[in-house]
């Protein structure tokens, strides 16, 4: 079983729509971190998180450390919107980062 | 701040060649990370470095894979007699310190064995 579970999967979204992606992990952590990939592209890092709720334009993301559950939300979505998100988690023993296995997210104009 | 620079962004190389990628991380950044993205599947980590010593190699492949990040000059994530299964997306990641505040990625190398 993988450290840190995403999901959905695969999201398509009409334009305007909030969306939800999901994340749980299985590990004590540090931080969790949200990361937005486009085709072919970069990652851009969005969050780093340890507790509560960031707030960045349209984007939200919240964690609940008890339950070990972190949630990125995107209001008012548009077609730009549309990439991998990728959730990853920072261990608060070893080095290394844990990913999620992204949540392709289209939006439909 | 020109942010994370990985060069080059694409690598063609022909099988047993050898490729060498090279992550230059944002000022004032001394902690290093290399990661392996394959074909249809998430980040895999690496390696982690500090400037002039591994901290952790956990994640590279025993053989063919080492990495480096000395006292002057970029990272360095070097692949000798290269196969076609070490095609895939290499993404450098650098941060001030251990606590991963400013945590910032690269925009990745593309490696492509033929």
């Amino acid at each position: 079983k993988n450290e840190v579970e995403q999901s959905p999967q695969n999201l398509t979204a009409q334009e305007g729509e909030f969306i939800t992606i999901n994340c749980s992990y299985s590990v004590g952590i540090s931080a969790l971190h949200w990361l937005q990939q486009h085709p072919g592209g970069g990652i851009v890092s969005l969050f780093m998180l340890s507790s509560g709720k960031k707030k960045h334009g349209r984007l939200i993301a919240t964690i609940n450390i008890q339950e070990k559950h972190s949630s990125l939300h995107i209001t008012a979505s548009h077609p730009r919107d549309s990439a991998v998100y990728i959730c990853a988690v920072s261990r608060n023993t070893g080095n290394q980062f844990y990913f999620g296995t992204g949540t392709s997210l289209t939006v439909i104009p | 701040n020109a942010g994370v620079m990985q060069n080059p962004r694409h690598l063609v190389r022909r099988r047993g060649q050898e490729a060498r990628l090279r992550c230059s991380p944002m000022k004032g950044h001394s902690h290093v990370y290399w990661y392996r993205q394959l074909p249809e599947e998430g980040l895999k980590f690496m390696v982690y470095l500090q400037k002039e010593n591994i901290i952790d190699e956990s994640g590279m492949p025993k053989e063919r894979f080492s990495a480096e990040f000395p006292k002057e000059g970029p990272s360095i994530l070097r692949i000798q007699q290269v196969v076609r299964g070490d095609s895939a997306a290499y993404f450098c990641a650098s941060s001030p310190d251990r606590e991963y505040y400013g945590y910032t990625f690269g925009s990745g190398t593309r490696l492509t064995v033929v």
